[in-house]
């Protein structure tokens, strides 16, 4: 759902770690859902997406899981880097209605 | 092929002022949404478009604030009298239409003094 008004939970990892950023969604009609990367003072970037029929999806580095049960995204990214540091959001899509989750800041440290 | 484009990409303006704020999005979309986003904060969704029509507006504050996107020219998002509260960055973005990836512009930030 909306997160207005919300402060962004963070999440701070190692550099070469895996992370691991968590999304509830709201709407269990959503059929579509994308992860966005958002640096400081920059639009949010796409990085990956999966369709509902679809519980796992994997990209350059990042896998997106998806479990309908108990509509959850999750994001995980391998070996992270310093480039990674962001705001990451989630958003869910149902019939070209999309609306983002609240938001994670993920800090690497070196 | 240019992505979505924003502009201005920063804009000051004084309290009952008014503000607009252009869009264009990628060659060949024709669904437009913006966002309102506050410092620290998600993105608000506020309205989705399609080519001179308003699909969903239910994120739109109801006085002040309008949006269009003309069968020609960017989508443009108004907002009459500003206050100091709608300081905010606004981004807009755009797909060509459904369950297709939605790509977003650099935002306008608007700051009210």
């Amino acid at each position: 759902g909306e997160s207005v008004g919300l402060h962004l939970p963070t999440l701070s990892v190692q550099e070469g770690d895996n992370s691991i950023i968590n999304c509830a969604y709201s709407n269990s009609a959503s059929d579509y859902f994308i992860w966005y990367k958002q640096e400081s003072g920059k639009g949010p970037q796409f990085i990956i997406d999966i369709r509902s029929n679809m519980d796992k999806r994997q990209g350059q580095r990042v896998t997106v899981l998806l479990n309908k049960t108990v509509k959850h995204l999750s994001l995980q990214i391998a070996a992270t880097q310093p480039g990674d540091s962001a705001v990451y959001f989630c958003a869910e899509i149902n019939n070209n209605d999309m609306r983002f989750g609240a938001g994670t800041r993920l800090t690497v440290k070196p | 092929n240019a992505g979505v484009m924003q502009n201005p990409r920063h804009l000051v303006r004084r309290r009952g002022q008014e503000a607009r704020l252009r869009c264009s999005p990628m060659k060949g979309h024709s669904h437009v949404y913006w966002y309102r986003q506050l410092p620290e904060e998600g993105l608000k969704f506020m309205v989705y478009l399609q080519k001179e029509n308003i699909i969903d507006e239910s994120g739109m504050p109801k006085e002040r604030f309008s949006a269009e996107f003309p069968k020609e020219g960017p989508s443009i998002l108004r907002i009459q009298q500003v206050v100091r509260g709608d300081s905010a960055a606004y981004f807009c973005a755009s797909s060509s239409g459904t369950r297709n990836t939605i790509y977003f512009g650099e935002g306008s930030w608007l700051t009210v003094v």
